[in-house]
């Protein structure tokens, strides 16, 4: 079944301890990004990936890193995470960029920081 | 920058139609429309390339005017199954990948 995994689905830590969010695609996908998502505010796009060892900042990158060692995984890293980092956080794929086809999102991850 | 999405807020009738309008202020490549149920990831519905025809999909369809960098989802005799929030994503054609509007939250009543 093709589909984006992320890991772990929920998560409660506390200010300053440093945490990674996986995503994994089975689709063979060239692009993937992650956005965090807050009430009122819409899908905000942190760091999004064009290819392997290929990313680059989104609107909302502050506080994150990503790494793209394999096309297929695409882990969010928060090296000292703080309270204003708890959001509901996706991990999206597609084909290539420019999209010409659908954005496929994981299942959403969400992250509660103390 | 976010493409700006009106209204914010919706609430029709079973049967009823709705027009969900998506604006951007830098010339866009594509547009995209997705719906997301709450608690769930964002579905979907369809994409509208520049220089491409409106798109459409059962009661669902959308058009895109290129020189306005404005798009429409128009939604024809709504279903409860309609209820939801749509986001309207734009691309600016740099390979920056989607940049997504504040929602628009749709609520159908029986």
């Amino acid at each position: 079944e093709a589909q984006v995994t992320q890991n772990p689905r929920y998560l409660i830590t506390v200010t300053g301890k440093k945490l990674t969010v996986t995503c994994s695609q089975n689709m063979n996908h060239e692009y993937m990004s992650w956005y965090r998502q807050d009430p009122g505010l819409g899908l905000r796009q942190i760091y999004y990936s064009m290819n392997v060892e290929v990313t680059d900042k989104g609107d909302v990158p502050e506080g994150y890193k990503v790494s793209r060692k394999e096309k297929r995984n695409f882990p969010l890293i928060l090296e000292s995470p703080s309270p204003n980092q708890t959001s509901l956080y996706f991990c999206a794929s597609s084909f290539r960029a420019p999209l010409a086809g659908e954005l496929f999102f994981g299942e959403g991850s969400r992250l509660t920081v103390l | 920058q976010q493409p700006v999405q009106s209204p914010q807020a919706v609430i029709l009738r079973e049967g009823e139609d709705a027009v969900i309008n998506c604006s951007s202020s830098k010339a866009l490549y594509s547009v995209h429309w997705y719906r997301q149920k709450h608690g769930e990831a964002p579905v979907f519905l369809m994409i509208l390339l520049k220089g491409g025809e409106q798109k459409g999909h059962e009661k669902i369809s959308a058009s895109f005017n290129e020189k306005k960098q404005q798009s429409s989802l128009y939604l024809t005799a709504s279903q409860l199954s309609y209820s939801g929030t749509y986001f309207c994503g734009t691309e600016g054609g740099g390979a920056d990948g989607l940049t997504f509007g504040k929602g628009t939250h749709l609520i159908i009543q029986p």
